[in-house]
């Protein structure tokens, strides 16, 4: 069974710019959240699909959004990127939005560096 | 709110001895505790979990978790260390009422030394 994918895994923007980041789960799984990684902050959740409905969100502001499509893949955009949105942006996989007993699957990654 | 903690920032360990990465948690409810580990330049690999049940969970790998209630404590073990053991590690909670989002602590590099 094929693992999570990511894609690009990297990708380098200027300030000002937009962006967006696209994720395939696992077949099968419905539910996706999204995290970004930071040396400074480490692990913080952006928010989490299933069946193409937000169920949960973290503390970011506006300019972070997603979206997830009939076949359960998910985008995520970051509008006026900003030099602190540079992370590590990774997906998560699960098969359920109540799904809370199992873990989730995570992909390699996509690398974000703002200029 | 859910929170959690891992002491050390890095834990050094030579090859073959036994190693201990700590986490404590904060959560309203019954926690849902996950160990993951982290490769440079790749995702989270999923270790092992605690849910409910015998407190000493057995994972990937060769590794084992510690759940203490009283201590609010998840601590991962793993009783020979193996230089390929060296990555960064994530304790993570979940606590159903808010989600099925993850609570991160900040990571802890673990070292091993041949």
């Amino acid at each position: 069974k094929a693992g999570v994918t990511q894609t690009p895994r990297y990708l380098i923007k200027t300030r000002g710019q937009q962006v967006t980041l696209s994720c395939s789960p696992i077949s099968g799984h419905r539910s996706v959240s999204w995290y970004q990684q930071t040396p400074g902050q480490g692990l913080q959740f952006l928010f989490e699909y299933f069946s193409e409905t937000q169920r949960n969100k973290g503390n970011f502001p506006g300019r972070f959004s997603g979206r997830q499509f009939s076949n359960s893949r998910s985008e995520m955009n970051v509008s006026t990127l900003e030099l602190g949105d540079s992370a590590l942006y990774l997906c998560a996989s699960g098969r359920s939005s109540t799904d809370t007993y199992n873990e989730q699957f995570f992909g390699p990654g996509t690398r974000l560096t703002v200029l | 709110a859910q929170s959690v903690a891992q002491p050390e920032d890095q834990v050094n360990v030579a090859e073959g001895n036994p190693l201990t990465v700590k986490c404590t948690y904060s959560v309203s409810g019954n926690p849902y505790l996950f160990w993951y580990v982290q490769y440079p330049n790749r995702g989270l690999q999923f270790l092992l979990k605690y849910i409910t049940g015998d407190n000493l969970v057995k994972g990937s790998y060769g590794f084992e978790a510690e759940f203490n209630k009283s201590q609010t404590s998840f601590h991962l073990k793993k009783p020979s260390a193996l230089v390929s053991d060296s990555a960064l590690y994530f304790c993570a909670v979940r606590d159903p009422d808010y989600g099925q989002n993850f609570v991160f602590g900040p990571g802890t590099r673990l070292s091993v030394l041949p």
